[in-house]
């Protein structure tokens, strides 16, 4: 079965830094590209960013540009996200997902989401 | 960026109804447009990719139309598990970005 399965939820305080996780299975996971989603409380989706596992190449969104980092570690099928100093704003779900091996395509398969709470 | 426009923001329907939600782009994205749904607690599904095309498992109750800056998307016959709320992404250009969203809700 193809499937992404993220670390858990994250409590964390402003200023402290964050890296979650998305493990990628039953697929060849250098060969799609994996992409990072907000989703605020309450509020619609955004697109963060995405990166290419086999060389580890990242395009950001000018919204998410220096705010974070995407990474990928091939040999363990991972993707990251990380803050290097979490605000309260990070409050949000975050969700990784595959893009089709097509170029310019949809996100067929979804992480089932991480749930990050920036408070002090 | 290109802004994605859905219209409308909610709608009621009933079971069995035939329900269009519309999608514009503020500029040109060829056929380069998806659809989703989101129960709540849950992550996105998808359900059309490049407009038209149906994704695998989907059922054919879902169908999807347009280029160019307009889109729709329609269910022809709205089921219970249907209930949900439905965005439109384009793929374009980076950063993909996605309509506001959609919620059908029961009447």
């Amino acid at each position: 079965e193809v499937q992404l399965v993220q670390s858990g939820a994250e409590v964390k305080k402003p200023g402290e830094s964050l890296k979650i996780s998305c493990k990628g299975s039953g697929y060849i996971f250098t060969k799609y590209w994996i992409g990072w989603v907000r989703q605020m409380p309450g509020k619609g989706l955004e697109w963060m960013g995405i990166i290419y596992p086999g060389d580890s190449d990242a395009r950001y969104s000018p919204s998410f540009q220096d705010q974070v980092t995407i990474s990928a570690d091939k040999s363990i099928s991972t993707a990251y996200l990380q803050w290097s100093s979490l605000k309260a704003s990070d409050t949000a779900i975050y969700y990784c997902a595959r893009q089709l091996n097509i170029p310019r395509s949809a996100f067929d398969i979804w992480g089932q989401g991480t749930m990050v709470t920036v408070s002090s | 960026d290109i802004q994605m426009t859905q219209s409308p923001s909610s709608l009621s329907a009933s079971v069995g109804d035939r329900v269009t939600i519309t999608c514009r782009a503020s500029q040109s994205i060829s056929s380069y447009l998806n659809w989703y749904q989101q129960k709540p607690g849950k992550a996105p599904k998808l359900l059309i990719y490049a407009a038209s095309s149906l994704q695998s498992g989907v059922p054919s109750r879902f169908s999807g139309s347009g280029s160019g800056t307009d889109f729709t998307l329609t269910i022809s016959s709205l089921q219970p598990e249907d209930f949900a709320t439905y965005f439109c992404q384009q793929s374009y250009n980076t950063p993909w970005t996605f309509g506001q969203g959609t919620k059908v809700e029961i009447k």
